[in-house]
């Protein structure tokens, strides 16, 4: 069955770096878009960027200079890349298959920018 | 960017209850809206697609609908298991947007 999961630090100091990755399977990420999604806590949902069954990427414009989205399709994971991290990219990271019409997200990991 | 607005921040039913929760879309999306339900540390999961589609598995009390830019989204006959925070999603352009979410409870 389809399954996502998100694996990255919980903890990142402010103006560092975030990576995270999102490992897939039952499914192929050459027909299939990856969506990041990001929920600050307590509050709600905000979509990151995608990467598409092409290769190609959009990202959210007011993400867009800090962002970026890769996959390695040998290994079925797709990568997120933020930079210049700040207090208010506190949240739990999601990534999630064809966002809006397939079911099919990972639990999710709490990203922390604190020093 | 297009704004979706879900005007009830917070919504009280009985159960059986019918219930409708509304997203208001700032201009055209045609059909490009879904609807998730979160639950508390979980994972938003898929109910609707394409406005009116049902998600699968997904229980045929939760349907959805479209007038013009206003998106509604129905529960025939509440059940416990349906308290949660809904969002709405626009998937026409980006940046994709989530409305705030209706938060439903149980009266």
């Amino acid at each position: 069955q389809v399954q996502l999961k998100e694996s990255g630090p919980g903890l990142v100091q402010p103006s560092q770096t975030l990576s995270l990755t999102c490992t897939v399977s039952g499914f192929s990420l050459t027909s299939n878009s990856v969506h990041w999604v990001r929920q600050p806590p307590g509050k709600g949902l905000e979509w990151v960027g995608a990467i598409w069954s092409g290769g190609s990427t959009d990202y959210n414009s007011a993400l867009k200079s800090r962002l970026s989205i890769s996959r390695d399709t040998s290994k079925s994971q797709v990568f997120l890349k933020m930079n210049s991290l700040q207090t208010e990219d506190t949240a739990i990271y999601f990534c999630t298959k064809q966002l809006g019409f397939s079911a099919g997200w990972g639990q999710g990991t709490l990203v922390t920018v604190s020093s | 960017d297009i704004q979706m607005t879900q005007s009830l921040a917070s919504l009280s039913a009985s159960l059986e209850e019918i219930v409708t929760i509304t997203c208001q879309a700032s201009q055209d999306i045609g059909n490009w809206l879904a609807w998730y339900q979160q639950k508390p540390g979980k994972s938003p999961q898929l109910l609707i697609h394409s406005a009116t589609s049902l998600a699968d598995g997904i229980p045929s009390r939760f349907s959805g609908s479209r007038s013009g830019t206003q998106y509604s989204l129905k529960i025939s006959r509440l059940q416990v298991e349906d308290t949660g925070i809904y969002y709405c999603l626009q998937r026409y352009s980006n940046p994709y947007t989530f409305g705030a979410g209706t938060k439903l409870e149980l009266k």
